[in-house]
């Protein structure tokens, strides 16, 4: 069965450093996708990052990098320069199977609350 | 931007009684789910839709329906509430060729 397991329900970093959390996950598929969602206190689940899973480049979109390293099938978010704006759960997510067009299904971690001190 | 708007932020309801929680995107998508929110769970599937008027089950439909009569509405209901469907529900949409779905702000049950 596809899992999710994110092993820090809870991270506090220092305002302007850079902080990594974790996501490991457990699939037979040979393609698969892997999301991070940003979920601040106003309840909204914000889409950050996606990675395929034949992409060969870890993705990046401007302060969030996945490290994607497959074959121990781990996808960390890496949030650089942190900002007190950045404090909320953060989600990982993958998608099942291959995704060819049409609806896809994805399966959620615990989540890691993230508190950014000044 | 992606829209996607929930009938209310927060709602009470006593057991046994039927609840109707709305959604509504305003970007065309074909897809459209619903997950609930419990502490140290994540998000699970309750029901999605691919398409007007069809639906499938995610992987805690028990004690829970949907409706969506038109393509950007798509509403779950519990027919009878009980204390344990207690929880946050979050509406998502997704266009059919592109993975991302994108997130409403979320519905706060609470049924005593």
């Amino acid at each position: 069965a596809q899992k999710i397991t994110q092993t820090q329900p809870g991270m506090f970093v220092q305002e302007k450093e850079a902080v990594t959390l974790d996501c490991t996950y457990d699939t037979s598929d040979q393609s698969y996708g892997l999301f991070w969602y940003k979920q601040p206190s106003s309840g909204e689940m914000i889409f950050l990052i996606y990675q395929g899973s034949y992409d060969e480049q870890n993705a990046t979109e401007g302060r969030y990098s996945l490290n994607f390293q497959k074959a121990r099938k781990s996808a960390n978010l890496v949030i650089s320069a942190s900002q007190l704006g950045d404090s909320a759960m953060y989600f990982c997510a993958m998608r099942e199977g291959m995704f060819s067009g049409g609806y896809n299904k994805l399966i959620f971690g615990a989540g890691t609350r993230l508190a950014v001190h000044p | 931007d992606v829209k996607v708007t929930q009938s209310s932020r927060y709602l009470v309801k006593r057991t046994g009684e039927k609840v109707f929680l709305e959604c509504v995107q305003d970007m065309d998508h074909e897809n459209m789910f619903w997950y609930r929110q419990d502490p140290g769970l994540g998000l699970r599937l309750i029901y999605f839709s691919y398409d007007v008027k069809m639906k499938e089950k995610g992987d805690i439909p028990e004690g829970y329906s949907v409706s969506r009569e038109k393509k950007e509405r798509f509403s779950l209901i519990l027919e009878s509430a009980s204390t344990n469907q207690t929880s946050m529900y979050l509406c998502a949409s997704s266009h059919t060729n592109k993975e991302t779905q994108y997130f409403g702000p979320g519905t706060r049950l609470l049924v005593l």
